[in-house]
């Protein structure tokens, strides 16, 4: 089955520090990728969209300067925080799928924890 | 009104039990209906999904979809403590925006042998 590969799964770091988090798609193209943020005992909250060739699509409220995001190629798409706050910590996790338009056909990543200290 | 409402649990069940999770949700756009398993410090894994209203059924695991009530289940039978996790459920339309999902907060689970 299609895996999507994250790293590193667990970073700290100073306050403001910047951090990149890298995933990669290991056995197929995804042309879009997605980055989740989650608190515990939260939902998964889609931070951005990433788009091959393309600037990211950020949803309403997720600073597009603090969170860098590139998708170079299509097996792999970055997301940099930048200038890192401890409120910055969290649970970052990144999904790709082979079949684009498709809700369900989504792969995860194993997800990146972020401690800022 | 959350799109998604998900009890958060715990939920604590002997093994061998039947276990019965749900979601309500509000937008009637909703085609795709999906059950994720997250295990602690890792990343959702997909169990099942479900186009519209129906059952699914795989090994142990069954989902049910009721559009007309707004409301999704998933069913474990003979439940392992090998289960104990974090189900969330998910939700997509269909068409444009079909690739984001909507997720519920997760119900947390555990299985005790």
């Amino acid at each position: 089955g299609a895996v999507v590969s994250q790293h590193p799964s667990r970073v700290i770091c100073k306050s403001g520090t910047s951090v990149k988090i890298e995933c990669r798609s290991l056995d197929f193209q995804a042309t879009t990728m997605f980055w989740y943020r989650q608190f515990p005992k939260k939902s998964l909250m889609l931070m951005a969209t990433s788009n091959e060739g393309s600037k990211a699509t950020y949803e309403q409220g997720v600073e597009k300067d603090k969170f860098l995001i590139n998708h170079a190629s299509l097996t792999l798409s970055t997301l940099t925080v930048t200038s890192a706050h401890p409120e910055d910590s969290s649970f970052y996790i990144c999904s790709a799928s082979a079949q684009q338009g498709v809700g369900y056909g989504y792969t995860f990543g194993s997800g990146t924890r972020l401690t800022v200290v | 009104q959350k799109e998604v409402e998900q009890d958060p649990g715990p939920l604590s069940v002997p093994e061998g039990a039947i276990v019965s999770l749900n979601c309500t949700y509000s937008n009637s756009a909703f085609q795709y209906f999906m059950w994720y398993r997250q295990y602690s410090r890792k990343g959702p894994e997909l169990l099942m999904y479900t186009y519209s209203s129906g059952n699914k059924e795989d090994g142990r695991f069954t989902a049910q979809v009721d559009k007309s009530s707004k409301y999704i289940s998933l069913f474990i039978r003979d439940s392992q403590p090998s289960d104990s996790a974090t189900y969330l459920c998910a939700m997509s339309r269909s068409g444009a925006g079909s690739y984001q999902l909507t997720f519920g907060k997760g119900t947390k689970l555990s299985v005790i042998p």
